[in-house]
């Protein structure tokens, strides 16, 4: 089966960094997801990993251990807009459809 | 604009009363899904389709269908809706078949109150 767990909340101060983090359990892997979803709109795509390491975009990097099941979303530099919530997705055994994790909500203080 | 298109954003409707939530793409997408959103269960996957008359569950089917006739459109239907329905809708598509190896694209959610 598919298990995807990541923090319910976190909390941060504007121009710090923070790492959230994700671990997953799948079947069959096709790579990991980030998509970003600000209250009450569409998640949007941040980052898709499918071979380890750090992948980086301007203040957003994600990284990937798949051996351990393990994916973190490093943000730097954090500014208000960022107070969202931060999906993981990875895929299912088939390969057709993303499974979601409940989310974590940053809250990006001043 | 490559987008997803939903309509209505905002339903308040009543127990049993049929109705249909249409979802669109203008990216000629051949996947197209459906998911529901609700406080503390995250994003769940309702039904998916991966090309034109090819649908599928997802893992929270009960008391919804779709169809899929044309490559753009994949509209929700609520035959009988319930309170449990109560919920944010998004309709979602993606380049390729195979839903869980590309970007989803979103549309900007439908917000459904059944009474």
């Amino acid at each position: 089966g598919q298990n995807i767990d990541q923090p319910t909340e976190m909390t941060a101060t504007e121009g710090a960094i923070v790492q959230i983090n994700c671990t997953y359990q799948t079947s069959g892997f096709n790579g990991l997801f980030w998509y970003q979803q600000h209250a009450g709109e569409a998640p949007t795509f941040l980052s898709y990993n499918v071979l380890d390491g750090l992948e980086e975009k301007g203040r957003f990097s994600s990284f990937l251990s798949r051996s351990k099941g393990y994916s973190y979303l490093l943000l730097k530099e954090l500014q208000m807009k960022d107070s969202a919530s931060y999906l993981c997705a990875s895929s299912n055994q088939a390969g057709t459809a993303l499974i979601f994790g409940k989310g974590t909500t940053l809250s990006v203080s001043s | 604009e490559a987008q997803v298109t939903q309509n209505p954003r905002y339903l308040i409707t009543v127990t049993g009363k049929k109705l249909t939530v249409t979802c669109s793409q203008n990216m000629n997408h051949e996947y197209m899904s459906w998911y529901r959103q609700d406080p503390g269960l995250g994003l769940r996957q309702i039904y998916y389709s991966m090309n034109v008359e090819v649908t599928d569950k997802g893992d929270v089917p009960e008391g919804y269908k779709v169809s899929r006739k044309e490559k753009r459109n994949f509209p929700l239907i609520l035959e009988s809706p319930s309170p449990n329905q109560t919920s944010l809708y998004f309709c979602a598509s993606s380049l390729g078949t195979s839903g869980g190896v590309a970007e989803q694209f979103f549309g900007p959610g439908t917000r459904l109150t059944v009474l």
